[in-house]
């Protein structure tokens, strides 16, 4: 049975500070790795996905790797600014058995103070 | 942009009522989803359906049903609504596909049964 696990389940940043997120997963059989973005008492947007065969994707400050072979991926974010400020969720596709279902972590909360 | 659209953002209910929360997507996804979200157990698959009138239990069904008779619009239904179902419902969609498909989140039914 997959699991996710979200290290650390908080963390808080003056402005302007990179960033570093982490997710990691017991089985590596993936088809893919999703980061979401959740605002307090709002839906998930989507921020990244990574597909199996790929090591990172780029969206504006924000920069996701995977290392599918040690079940790790690290959300990057550049220069963080108040706005930046949310619960951070991944999110993994397994390949084997449910593979149409998506696994959570149960997020970081993220703030960055002014 | 995808767009996934939730009837509700809040609800209040009483125990016993029968409830449908309703989902609308506009992407022509095969794929939706029915989550809930609760602190400290993170989000959890319902039910989720791979096509019109295609549906397939989650992890926790008990208590709940769905409904897909046309592609764009995924119904929960809460059969007798219970206290231990107040909860945030999360509906998803995503196109039929592996590695490349990635899932859109609504804004979120915050249900609250008295």
């Amino acid at each position: 049975k997959q699991e996710v696990t979200q290290i650390p389940a908080a963390l808080s940043v003056p402005e302007g500070e990179n960033l570093v997120l982490n997710c990691s997963f017991t089985d590596s059989a993936i088809y893919n790795l999703q980061w979401f973005r959740q605002d307090p008492g709002k839906g998930l947007t989507s921020l990244l996905l990574i597909q199996s065969s790929q090591r990172e994707q780029t969206s504006g400050r924000l920069n996701a790797s995977l290392d599918k072979s040690s079940g790790r991926s690290t959300l990057y974010i550049a220069a963080s600014q108040p706005g930046d400020s949310a619960t951070y969720l991944c999110a993994v596709r397994s390949s084997g058995g449910s593979n149409y279902k998506l696994t959570f972590g149960k997020g970081t909360l993220l703030t960055v103070n002014p | 942009d995808v767009k996934v659209t939730q009837s509700s953002r809040y609800l209040v209910k009483r125990t016993g009522e029968k409830v449908f929360l309703e989902c609308v997507q506009d992407m022509d996804h095969e794929n939706m989803f029915w989550y809930r979200q609760d602190p400290g157990l993170g989000l959890r698959l319902i039910y989720f359906s791979y096509d019109v009138k295609m549906k397939e239990k989650g992890d926790i069904p008990e208590g709940y049903s769905v409904s897909r008779e046309k592609k764009e619009r995924f119904s929960l239904i809460l059969e007798s609504a219970s206290t231990n179902q107040t909860s945030m419902y999360l509906c998803a969609s995503r196109m039929t596909g592996l590695s490349d498909t990635e899932a859109f989140f609504g804004q979120g039914t915050r249900l609250t049964v008295v």
